[in-house]
């Protein structure tokens, strides 16, 4: 089966920076990649996603990457807020969702 | 709101009980997924239905069951309880049944206590 690797487990950035995490995955039928915000006791929420005929999508100050050779992608967060600080999860569906372990990602003030 | 449905919210129960989650996926989602997510932990899969029959399962104990049900809710059966069954249960919906799926969708979850 599908095994997607997430670094890093934590991220601490200043307000105003940008933030990237990646995810690696080990399937090559992986055809679909969301990326999942989670706040502290709250649902995982998707912020955005790309397909495997994509190699970049942005949606105002986030964007996503995929690079199907290295079967790696990335979620990019510009010009960061604290209320961008929550766990991170990115995933790959090849014919099941698979998970990274998340990112707690915390934007500091 | 995600427009998948989960109950209870919060349930305290004692070691060795048996509870029931109960899930209503999205309007028009056939598939329907359960998470398992211990505090500070990843979403640990459990098992998922696709209009009424198992498609997969993941990490789930023997002493978990779960069925989805001709209305397409579905209910996750955690029996002979123990205190590291203490989680978040998370159910999600999909239109399809992964391969022509689409996006996944969470509910808000139901955390269960276990004391």
């Amino acid at each position: 089966g599908e095994n997607v690797e997430q670094h890093p487990s934590t991220l601490s950035v200043q307000e105003g920076d940008s933030a990237v995490i990646k995810c690696t995955y080990s399937d090559s039928a992986s055809n679909y990649f969301p990326w999942y915000k989670q706040e502290l006791g709250k649902r995982p929420q998707l912020i955005i996603d790309i397909r495997s005929n994509v190699g970049e999508k942005k949606d105002q100050r986030i964007a996503v990457t995929l690079n199907k050779t290295a079967k790696h992608f990335s979620l990019h967060i510009t010009e960061t807020q604290p209320e961008d600080s929550a766990v991170y999860f990115c995933a790959a569906r090849d014919n099941q969702f698979y998970f990274g372990t998340g990112t707690s990602l915390t934007v500091i003030p | 709101d995600s427009g998948v449905t989960q109950t209870p919210k919060h349930l305290i129960t004692a070691t060795g009980q048996r509870v029931t989650l109960r899930c209503s996926p999205r309007s028009g989602d056939l598939s329907v997924y359960w998470y398992q997510q211990s505090l500070d932990q990843g979403l640990q899969f459990l098992i998922q239905y696709y209009n009424g029959e198992e498609r997969a399962k993941g990490n789930i104990l023997e002493r978990f069951s779960a069925q989805q049900f001709p209305d397409l809710h579905s209910e996750l059966n955690l029996s002979s309880l123990e205190l590291g069954d203490s989680a978040l249960y998370f159910c999600a919906s999909s239109v399809g049944q992964g391969i022509t799926g689409n996006t996944i969708y969470f509910g808000e979850g139901s955390w269960l206590t276990v004391v």
